[in-house]
């Protein structure tokens, strides 16, 4: 069984902070990870991906990966109110398969 | 690009009737799209892959008499719940990858479709 695992939270962080979202999951195969961002109601949204050991920045989120540690990690820095929503952590074995989601971490930023 | 929609966004049914949702891509071919299914406050689950042309893959625990699942074209998944159940009430959610090229390994998803079984 492919787990992907996640804090449910609720994460609460102030405005400006940084947040740290993070994600262990269970197969030794998977290739490929993702972060996404959900808000209430509407479905998910790319924020990050990455495919190799080490770190990912993209404006103010970064995404780390520990293959060894089966370990993905995304943070926020300069947390926005905007950026209040579920993030959930997605793993795929390889490329054309289905993605397999945590169960998300809410993350609520306080102005 | 890369865009995906679903059709309707919202649907209210009777408890023994059958719905069917679309899912199209708009401005790309996808080779294979994926069905998920989520309910309050949990996670996206993977209902069944879908690729044109063949029967869809269900995950365990699907039935697939229920959600039968139909891949006609390189643009075009429909899912149908069959004799819909209040159980059945849940956020459906398409996504699509492409048919080759570098953003092989993404998944786009549609907006969503809501579906409440009295």
């Amino acid at each position: 069984q492919k787990e992907v695992e996640q804090n449910s939270g609720p994460l609460s962080v102030p405005e400006g902070a940084i947040a740290s979202l993070n994600c262990t999951y269970s197969d030794r195969v998977s290739q490929s990870f993702f972060w996404y961002r959900q808000y209430s109601g509407k479905s998910p949204e790319l924020i990050m991906s990455i495919y190799s050991n080490g770190d990912k920045e993209d404006g103010r989120f970064t995404a780390q990966l520990n293959k060894a540690s089966q370990y993905v990690s995304l943070l926020i820095r300069d947390s926005q109110p905007s950026d209040s929503a579920t993030y959930l952590c997605a793993v795929k074995a390889q490329a054309g398969t289905a993605l397999i989601f945590g169960k998300g971490t809410t993350l609520s930023v306080s102005s | 690009g890369a865009v995906v929609s679903q059709h309707p966004s919202w649907v209210i049914c009777k408890s023994g009737t059958s719905v069917k949702i679309e899912c199209r891509s708009l401005d790309f071919q996808a080779t294979t799209m994926f069905w998920y299914r989520q309910f309050p406050k949990q996670s996206l689950m993977l209902m069944a892959t879908s690729n044109e042309g063949s029967k869809a893959t269900y995950e365990q625990g699907v039935e697939k008499d229920k959600f039968l699942i139909n891949h006609a074209s390189l643009t075009l998944s429909t899912l149908t719940v069959t004799s819909a159940h209040p159980e059945d009430s849940s956020f459906y959610i398409c996504s699509a990858t492409l048919a080759g090229g570098p953003s092989y390994n993404e998944q786009f998803f549609g907006p969503g479709t809501r579906l409440t079984v009295l």
